[in-house]
């Protein structure tokens, strides 16, 4: 089956501007999440969605980044306006439900984003 | 707050000797564990995992060990090759299938 794909895979930006990243989630996930990873740590959730629904975003700093899941398929994130400490990878995973084992959590390759 | 972590950032192996990459948790009350192999350039991949009802628990060349007395984790690879060599997670499933992350192990093979 196909994986979870993301785009961009990279992106520079300057301080102060806006940027958005997508993810596709594997086909028939219901559960999508998004992370993000500085370099030299492991992915710290920023927020969960079940279908188009809100699970937790309890560790998104809500005053500059937003996430979507409008369909309840795609998300997208947006970061307005980027920090120099938002430079990361975020990365997307899916799952089936929240109720599967957490072994069935599937991430994509990420999105590398560099603020200068 | 509570959190996982590892001991070690860094550790250099010769092919075909076995690794142990260990991991801390202060969590006492995190019932469920993870290992995950991160390679550069893609997201994390899930290696094993580990309940804790439960004190061992063997893969395909990967064994996981949970000493929930000292709150302790570990992962030891037998035969490690170079395809192993990647940066190693220990992650902890908070409820609502939510994962906590370590911050990381990288594991360096030698030919």
């Amino acid at each position: 089956e196909a994986g979870v794909a993301q785009s961009p895979r990279y992106k520079i930006i300057e301080k102060r501007q806006s940027v958005a990243f997508w993810c596709n989630p594997i086909s028939g996930h219901a559960t999508l999440y998004w992370y993000q990873q500085i370099l030299g740590q492991g992915p710290k959730l920023l927020i969960q969605f079940q279908n188009n629904g809100v699970v937790d975003d309890s560790q998104l700093p809500k005053d500059r980044f937003s996430a979507e899941r409008l369909k309840g398929v795609d998300s997208t994130l947006k970061i307005q306006p980027a920090k120099l400490e938002d430079s990361a990878v975020y990365l997307c995973a899916s799952s089936v439900s929240p109720r599967s084992r957490v072994s069935e959590q599937y991430f994509g390759p990420g999105t590398r984003l560099t603020v200068t | 707050g509570e959190s996982v972590g590892l001991h070690l950032p860094t550790l250099s192996v010769q092919e075909g000797d076995n690794s142990i990459i260990n991991c801390a948790y202060s969590n006492s009350a995190s019932d469920y564990f993870i290992w995950y192999k991160q390679e550069s350039g893609k997201g994390p991949q899930f290696i094993i995992d580990i309940r804790s009802n439960m004190d061992k628990r063997q893969g395909q060349r990967v064994t996981v060990l949970l000493n929930k007395t000292v709150k302790h984790l570990s992962l030891q690879i037998a035969a490690t090759q170079p395809g192993d060599s990647a940066v190693y997670f220990c992650a902890e499933n908070n409820a609502g299938n939510m994962l906590t992350f370590g911050g990381g192990t990288r594991l360096m093979v030698k030919p």
